[in-house]
């Protein structure tokens, strides 16, 4: 069964670059036909898509974000990576990993458990 | 890219269907079939329950059903249950450009 955990710091100042890992395990990042995304969900609100990756390193980003935005694969460690650069409090809330099918569909299955970032001084 | 419109709150009793919009554009909702469902209990990540509209995931009741017209898309659920007492996104691909727009979220309370 496909599982994804996030990982990183749970604090970041503000202008700094917010890192998060997400490790993928019961299955290949290598899959041909799986991409794997990021979301976020401030505090009380709702659901932000960051962006996708493909495990030959093709990205898409969301165009409000794409400017600080960074996600990259690592298949030997079946992990990939979110980079945020020059953060501020908005951007505090909580990173989702998924898996999203994006093959004849376009879904988000299944999530991580998510990780609590917090921008603050 | 403004996030797809949801009702703030949707309320049933338990044995009772309850309907939860998700309205988008022509550019989103309107013209792809690739809309999908997350249900997301406090604390907890979101769990998909319905994609490409109307089809469900091994293992999500059948009480759980999408469907769309329009530019709007919607889910019901049938025979509530105390378990269903959660919060629902709608989700939907929007073109090579914006990619993936979420909804505002409803709650759905069991009364």
């Amino acid at each position: 069964q496909l599982q994804l955990q996030e990982s990183g710091p749970g604090l970041v100042k503000p202008s700094e670059t917010l890192s998060l890992t997400c490790t993928v395990s019961g299955g290949s990042i290598s899959s041909s036909s799986d991409y794997w995304g990021w979301i976020r969900q401030p505090p009380g609100k709702g659901l932000e898509w960051i962006g996708s990756i493909y495990y030959s390193g093709d990205t898409y980003y969301n165009p409000s974000l794409k400017s600080r935005v960074t996600i990259s694969v690592d298949t030997a460690k079946n992990q990939f990576s979110l980079g945020l650069s020059s953060v501020t409090a908005p951007d505090t809330g909580i990173y989702y990993c998924a898996r999203l099918w994006a093959v004849r569909s376009n879904y988000f299955d299944p999530w991580g458990q998510g990780t609590l970032v917090t921008v603050s001084s | 890219q403004s996030a797809l419109t949801q009702p703030r709150s949707v309320s049933g009793s338990p044995g009772q269907s309850v309907t939860i919009s998700c309205t988008g554009t022509s550019s989103d909702v309107g013209v792809y079939k690739y809309v999908s469902w997350y249900q997301q209990h406090p604390g907890k990540a979101p769990k998909l329950m319905i994609y490409d509209v109307s089809k469900r995931p091994s293992g999500v009741p059948d009480r759980f059903s999408g469907s769309k017209s329009g530019n709007t898309a919607s889910l019901t659920i049938s025979g509530l249950q105390a378990a269903d007492e959660a919060d629902y996104y709608c989700c939907s691909y929007a073109g090579s450009y914006i990619f993936y727009v979420f909804g505002t979220g409803t709650k759905v309370t069991v009364l």
